[in-house]
């Protein structure tokens, strides 16, 4: 059972370089999130999509871009890495019901240093 | 966003029980949650509880809801070195899609 699964785990990037983090889930959910994780912060929401072809901005957009084409994947792009993005990163995802529980899954993690 | 509470380190001695406290902001959230996130890991659901309810037990856990004053907390009964993890309260607020978190509690268990 692979749930969410995100790669790359590990990355280093210097000033100003490009990257995508590749998020992908099997079990046929509908919502799914990009959060940072920063000592002290706790989570923020970076951005999310409710379903294929949809997205929208969190609560930290800036500097990143995201795409949904297909429902098991969502990717999240950065298009000149500053210090300031190092950071672990987490994709969650879950389904849509009509019960709220809003219980997310989440991947592992990419932990991404910037120098 | 308003910020969702939650202290940010508690050691105990194995065998002890821990409790984890939390203040949340939104009172329309139907749900809060408690996820444990293990060293380099990701966060991993460990309960819930509806708003409609003061109390869920699960083996070990015992969540605590008082709603009229948004405190939630979080005890562990006879806890474990494997219990040392970050523990994050969230809530999921009618509003959005998203959950809120708190901060994290960092819970160290020593022998």
């Amino acid at each position: 059972n692979a749930g969410v699964t995100q790669t790359p785990k590990f990355r280093v990037l210097k000033t100003g370089q490009s990257m995508t983090l590749l998020c992908a889930q099997d079990m046929n959910h509908e919502y799914m999130y990009w959060y940072r994780q920063d000592p002290g912060m706790g989570l923020r929401l970076i951005h999310y999509s409710v379903g294929e072809g949809t997205t929208a901005k969190g609560e930290v957009p800036d500097g990143y871009n995201v795409s949904r084409l297909k429902k098991q994947n969502f990717l999240l792009g950065l298009e000149s890495a500053a210090p300031s993005q190092t950071s672990v990163y987490f994709c969650a995802s879950r389904h849509w019901t009509s019960d709220v529980k809003n219980i997310q899954y989440f991947g592992a993690g990419t932990r991404l240093s910037v120098l | 966003g308003e910020d969702v509470e939650q202290s940010l380190f508690l050691s105990v001695r194995e065998g002890d029980s821990s409790v984890i406290n939390c203040t949340y902001t939104d009172s329309s959230s139907t749900y809060l949650y408690w996820y444990k996130q293990e060293p380099g890991a990701g966060l991993q659901l460990l309960t819930y509880i509806f708003s409609n309810m003061d109390m869920k037990q699960d083996q070990r856990l015992t969540v605590l809801l008082n709603k009229k004053d948004k405190h939630l907390s979080l005890r562990i009964a006879d806890t474990q070195t494997g219990d040392s993890a970050i523990y994050f309260c969230a809530e999921s607020p009618n509003s959005g899609y998203a959950l809120n978190f708190g901060k994290g509690t960092s819970l160290l268990v020593t022998p």
